[in-house]
């Protein structure tokens, strides 16, 4: 059965940083595209990173690009985001989702973790 | 960036009505599009992949058609298990974007 599991949200002052992390079990994460997407409260879903099987294609959103780094770990099955500069309107739920076909870009998400939330808020 | 348009942002439908939901994109995106069911704080949930390809498990009383730039979703006899937002998402190229929503409403 696949499983997603984020860990990693909270609350933080704008400009900190925080790390999430996805723990994927059931299927292998070099396989497949990962990515996390976004969910403001109240608001729709925004896209906002994502990484090959492989590690070498990367992408991100315009409103993250230059403060968050999406990476993988292969050996532990874990996807990763480290968010820095944070603001305000990073304040979200974070879900890490799994691509439905095993290529090199996104086509569909197909699994969902249950998200952490990230709060920025002095 | 694709820009997604999604219509009605909200309806309120009767158990047994037929809904369809709209989206278009702001270029032609092929069949390259997806839709997302998502309840109350609930995770979403994907229903239709490639603009008209079921996913494994979801009832059939959904369906999604179209091609290029307009695109939608039918929901043939509403249940009251499918009241909930949906979302369109174009895989097309990066950014990956999503529609604002739907909610579907009971009347």
């Amino acid at each position: 059965e696949v499983q997603l599991l984020e860990s990693g949200g909270g609350l933080v002052q704008p400009g900190g940083s925080l790390r999430l992390s996805c723990a994927a079990s059931g299927f292998t994460i070099s396989s497949y595209v990962m990515s996390w997407v976004r969910q403001a409260p109240g608001k729709g879903l925004e896209w906002v990173s994502a990484i090959s099987g492989s590690g070498g294609s990367i992408y991100y959103a315009d409103s993250v690009k230059g403060r968050f780094t999406i990476s993988r770990d292969n050996s532990k099955n874990t996807l990763y985001l480290q968010m820095n500069s944070l603001r305000a309107e990073d304040t979200a739920v974070y879900y890490c989702a799994k691509d439905r076909e095993r290529l090199v870009v996104v086509t569909a998400f197909d699994y969902w973790g249950q998200g952490t939330l990230v709060t920025v808020s002095s | 960036d694709i820009q997604m348009t999604q219509s009605p942002s909200s309806l309120s439908a009767s158990v047994g009505d037929r809904v369809t939901i709209t989206c278009r994109t702001s270029q032609s995106i092929s069949s390259y599009l997806n839709w997302y069911q998502q309840k109350p704080g609930k995770v979403p949930r994907l229903l239709i992949y490639a603009a008209s390809n079921l996913r494994s498990g979801v009832p059939s009383r959904f369906s999604g058609s179209g091609s290029g730039t307009d695109f939608t979703l039918t929901i043939t006899s509403l249940l009251p298990e499918d009241f909930a937002i949906y979302y369109c998402q174009q895989s097309y190229s990066s950014p990956w974007t999503f529609g604002h929503g739907t909610k579907v409403e009971i009347k």
